[in-house]
Order: C-alpha cells, then structure tokens, then sequence
C-alpha cells in the first residue's frame, strides 16, 4: 500500500498539554503537508514543508522533517479543546501532482 | 465565497443505480482532484486532471468516470452503484504541487 502511515492512530490530552504526532512516508517527496480535519468536514491545510527543509513554525504548530528516516512530526503546543481533530499528513512526489495521505490521527483535547 | 464546492452533500441510492456528484473551484487552479475517505477515515486518491487532462487515474473500477469540462470544474459520475461504493466523496484543487482545498465532502450511502 502506498498510504502513509501515523502514529499514534488516537491521543486524548488534556488542554493546555502539548500534542505530537508522527508520520512516515515511502518515496521521495517534494515537499509534506500536514491537514487537519474536523468531524463530517472537508480536510483543512495547516502547514507545507519542503524537501529542504527541516523545521517550520506556524504559531502553535512545528512540523519537522527528516528525509533520511522519511518521517515527520506536528508538534501542537498548550492545546486547545477546539484543537479537537483528525490530523493528516500528505507527501507529494517529486514532478507529480499526487497527494499521498496518511492514515491520520484522531486527537481529542479534554477541557 | 466558498473556494471548493460540491454537489450534493449527501446521496442515499439503491444498488445499481448511477448517480454523479459535481465539483467547482474559484480559486484559479488548474489542478483537481478526486478523493475517496472511508469508514475508517483512510483517504485515497482516484482521479486527478490537470487543465482538463487526466493525469492520475488510480486503480479504481471503470464504474467510476471523471469528466472535466473546464478547469473550474470536475464531475464524478459512478454507473451501477455497489454496497462497497459508501464513503464521503472529496473534491480537491491545488496549483501543481502546492496546498490543496478541500470541498465539503459528499456523503454517499448505497442500500
């Protein structure tokens, strides 16, 4: 299977905790998207790292990337109840348009 | 204005029948896609064109035919609709291999 694989599939903590989540992809990329989906809608872009890169910010998000090991992790600081998901990360190939997703994980932050 | 939307948002059919769900973007992209998420929230990739071209076409059965008439827009037309065909349905753009917008999904149950 090509789909890419996350860890952990589930995480409850309890506000104001931080989350990480881990992802591993197969083949080279371009560059890896992380998304976050809320319950019955449509996925939402959070953070896109590129091939070159290694660490990326976006206010309480940090995302890593290690190509050697094909992995990356979100990292969500003093989480929020609203911050209650599913989190997908995407690879793209190099000089595709195809979109790579991971298997997701289902983050629950108790007030 | 909603960037990625999608017709209808919910589909109940019986087996057999042959429905289509439709996909607009108003966001200029000329990348589209077809997305199947299903009951375990697993997302894949079916079809994706490119200024009107198929470019990805997983390995999915020839029930399911994609129609582009224009950037803007991608159908989704499935013949003889099977049990195994329920899932939510996402419609997706980007530019090349940037970030991509997600519809609303369409729910599809077949009885």
């Amino acid at each position: 299977s090509q789909q890419g694989e996350e860890d952990p599939q589930a995480l409850s903590i309890q506000e104001g905790e931080n989350a990480t989540m881990n992802c591993s992809y197969k083949t080279s990329i371009n560059n890896l998207q992380w998304y976050r989906q809320n319950s019955g809608r449509g996925l939402v872009h959070l953070i896109l790292i590129r091939s070159n890169e290694r660490e990326k910010h976006s206010g309480r998000l940090r995302v890593t990337l290690d190509t050697s090991k094909k992995s990356s992790s979100l990292l969500i600081t003093a989480s929020r109840a609203a911050d209650t998901a599913s989190y997908f990360c995407a690879s793209v190939e190099p000089g595709t348009y195809k979109y790579i997703f991971g298997t997701g994980t289902r983050l629950k932050v108790l007030a | 204005d909603t960037a990625v939307s999608q017709t209808p948002k919910y589909l109940v059919t019986q087996m057999g029948n042959d429905k289509s769900i439709k996909c607009e973007q108003n966001l200029g992209h000329d990348t589209m896609y077809w997305y199947k998420q299903d009951s375990k929230k697993f997302l894949k990739i079916m079809f994706s064109y490119n200024n009107k071209e198929l470019i990805i076409n997983e390995t999915v059965p020839n029930r399911f035919s994609p129609k582009s008439p224009d950037k803007a827009h991608l159908n989704l037309h499935i013949n003889s609709l099977e049990l195994g065909d329920s899932a939510v349905y996402f419609c997706a753009s980007s530019h090349r291999s940037g970030v991509q917008y997600f519809g609303p999904g369409t729910r599809l149950t077949v009885t």
